[in-house]
């Protein structure tokens, strides 16, 4: 069974902090995904990569950047946490397939900006 | 841009009654559609997904779909609903790219006795 794993279940950060959010996958998957999930507007992209060191920003990239530096890895960085970053965190991965990306979601990080 | 709307944000009904929730998309090109499903404290899992073929699709716990061309919708049904399915249900469309998939803003199914 596909295993996305988000390092902290919840994380609370004071404004101007760097923050990392980690995601490891081991399904040998491609595409790895962060959304944003916010109440009333759903999931949201905000970077995707399809392969070690590609990224691609998604509709929300601004404030936040990427990193893929090995396949299972895929590490969503807050340069400067704001409280308009407080939100669901999650991440997702899928093979490279052209039929359609069917997604394995981990569990979530909870972040809190204060 | 491919997108989805949700037309309900929340669905409430008793259990053992049928019940169904919209979405409608836009596309252009190759309509490849989802839905997902959400549990209280959890990530999102597949209930099932339209690639090609036939029209109505099957997914787990009871649920299907169908895709209507003409009136671009994906609507997912189930003939009679459990406590157990309250979640939060998600449509969702592949981008133009074909590289991700695009959300709608969700729909909650409250299921009460």
């Amino acid at each position: 069974d596909v295993k996305v794993t988000q390092s902290s279940r919840y994380l609370v950060k004071r404004t101007g902090e760097k923050v990392f959010l980690e995601c490891v996958q081991d399904m040998d998957h491609e595409n790895m995904f962060w959304y944003r999930q916010d109440p009333g507007l759903g999931l949201r992209l905000i970077y995707f990569s399809y392969d070690v060191k590609m990224k691609e920003k998604g509709d929300i990239p601004e404030g936040y950047s990427v990193s893929r530096e090995k396949k299972e890895r895929f590490s969503l960085i807050l340069e400067s946490a704001s409280t308009n970053q407080t939100s669901m965190y999650l991440c997702a991965s899928s093979h490279r397939d052209p039929g359609g990306p069917p997604l394995h979601f981990g569990n979530g990080t909870r972040l809190t900006v204060t | 841009a491919q997108s989805v709307t949700q037309l309900d944000s929340q669905v409430p009904v008793f259990e053992e009654a049928p019940v169904e929730l919209r979405c409608n998309y836009s596309s252009s090109v190759s309509v490849y559609l989802f839905w997902y499903v959400q549990y209280p404290n959890q990530g999102l899992q597949l209930l099932l997904k339209y690639l090609s073929g036939s029209t109505l699709v099957k997914g787990i716990n009871g649920f299907e779909a169908e895709f209507n061309k003409s009136q671009t919708s994906f609507h997912l049904r189930k003939p009679s609903v459990h406590i157990s399915d309250t979640a939060e249900y998600f449509c969702a469309v592949v981008n133009q790219a074909g590289t991700a998939l695009i959300f709608g803003k969700g729909t909650t199914l409250s299921v009460s006795s």
